[in-house]
């Protein structure tokens, strides 16, 4: 049971180019979501999705693009690099609340350093 | 909107010692309330929950309590270990549990 698996797990781009940051899960969780980690920051959230062709933006969706067209998979696309995206990136998944809420399952994330 | 609230850091505690760290919350409805907890160089990893008011999440020692009146969830232990060195995330759900709204995270660090 791998749980959420992200990759790459360290990345430097420059400023201006794109990727895209993967995602996977194996439990057949509906929700998934992107979290970014900055220092005093706590963690803030990116973009969501409550199920295969569902998504919505978080607090902090500029920049970031999402699309989910299967339940494993919730890639995060960065259009056009910036300093301001150097940050670590979470993913995280949990079966629905109508399911039980046991809590997000979270990945270990990608560290992106934008030069 | 909601959102969540937590005692800065660092906190620093000797091995032993009793710990709390405070975490308050605004929120509409009834949301769930999550400690996470992030040991250096890993991800989050779930370590108590409490679904509803007065509901008691307790794991490794930690418990909490969802305290809707004071729209609190104070983290707490008894005695802590150099293991429990991390840092701290208080964060909340709504009732459909679509994503997490975390507090900035309290720094703990334990010496012997």
């Amino acid at each position: 049971n791998a749980g959420v698996t992200q990759t790459p797990k360290f990345q430097v781009l420059k400023t201006g180019q794109s990727m895209t940051l993967q995602c996977a899960q194996d439990m057949n969780h509906e929700y998934m979501s992107w979290y970014r980690q900055d220092p005093g920051m706590g963690l803030r959230l990116i973009h969501y999705s409550v199920g295969a062709g569902i998504t919505d933006q978080g607090e902090v969706p500029n920049g970031y693009n999402v699309s989910r067209s299967t339940t494993e998979d919730f890639p995060l696309r960065l259009l056009s690099a910036a300093p301001s995206q150097t940050s670590v990136y979470f993913c995280a998944s949990t079966l629905s609340g109508a399911q039980g809420f046991g809590g997000y399952t979270f990945g270990s994330g990608t560290r992106l350093t934008v030069v | 909107g909601d959102s969540v609230t937590q005692m800065e850091g660092p906190v620093t505690l000797s091995e032993e010692a009793f710990l709390t760290i405070n975490c308050t919350y605004t929120a509409t409805g009834y949301p769930s309330l999550f400690w996470y907890v992030q040991y250096p160089g890993e991800g989050l990893q779930l370590l108590l929950k409490a679904t509803k008011a007065d509901d008691k999440g307790s794991n490794k020692g930690f418990e909490a309590t969802y305290r809707k009146e004071t729209t609190s969830f104070h983290l707490e232990k008894g005695s802590v270990q150099v293991s429990d060195s991390a840092v701290y995330f208080c964060a909340l759900t709504d009732q459909a549990g679509t994503a997490l709204i975390f507090g900035k995270g309290t720094t703990l660090s334990v010496s012997s």
